[in-house]
């Protein structure tokens, strides 16, 4: 059974970078062809994709966040990560991160992580 | 403002048939597949269709999806108190990426 976990920082001051990760158990992350997606809902709001990394590398980002997103892959650790740059309180948000079968397919989903931005 | 259209919420008494909609554009629904997912608060979102009809092993056929043109419909019968979540469509958009509907509050009344 894959799982999925996000962890990282819960608190981020504006104008500065969101890091997060996401550990893979019960698969490789590199094996199948699967992407890995980054997604977020803010408070009383519906879901936003972010982007997803596939396991060659290969990236695609939500046109809207694009300039301020990279998204990253470390097979050795199992793990894809996510970096948001200049950050408002717009950012603030749950962050979710799934694995994407197809064309927005996401099976397997972690639990989530609040990030809020905060001076 | 979501680029797929959902009804904000719905309701139902258990035991009844609910159908959501989902409507989008040929750049999005017309073209691709469509998944729908359950949100419970606190929870992660757990796929329900996928392929516009397909479900995943261990999802009841109580769930059903369908898709024709631009829209979709998520189909739930035999509604049971558990069912009440937050329900949202998703697909790919040919110049956005993945998109997913605004969400729909279902209540089991």
């Amino acid at each position: 059974q894959v799982q999925l976990q996000e962890s990282g920082p819960g608190l981020v001051k504006p104008s500065q970078t969101l890091s997060l990760t996401c550990t893979v158990s019960g698969g490789s992350i590199s094996s199948g062809s699967y992407y890995w997606s980054w997604i977020r809902q803010p408070a009383g709001k519906g879901l936003e994709w972010i982007g997803r990394i596939y396991t060659s590398g290969s990236t695609n980002y939500n046109p809207s966040l694009k300039s301020r997103v990279t998204i990253s892959v470390d097979t050795s650790k199992n793990q894809f990560s996510l970096k948001l740059s200049s950050v408002t309180a717009a950012d603030t948000a749950v962050y979710y991160c799934a694995r994407d079968l197809d064309a927005s397919n996401f099976d397997y989903w972690g639990q989530g992580t609040l990030v809020t931005v905060s001076s | 403002q979501s680029v797929l259209t959902q009804p904000p919420s719905m309701s139902a008494a258990p035991g009844q048939t609910v159908t959501i909609s989902c409507s989008g554009s040929s750049s999005n629904i017309g073209n691709n597949y469509v998944s729908w997912y359950q949100h419970l608060p606190g929870t992660a979102p757990k796929l329900l269709i996928y392929d516009n009809y397909k479900r995943p092993s261990g999802i009841p056929d109580r769930f059903s999806g369908s898709k024709s043109g631009t829209s979709a419909t998520l189909g739930i019968t035999g509604l049971q108190a558990g069912d009440e979540a937050d329900y949202y469509c998703g697909t790919w958009d040919s110049g956005l990426g993945a998109v997913f509907g605004g969400g729909t509050k279902l209540t089991v009344l």
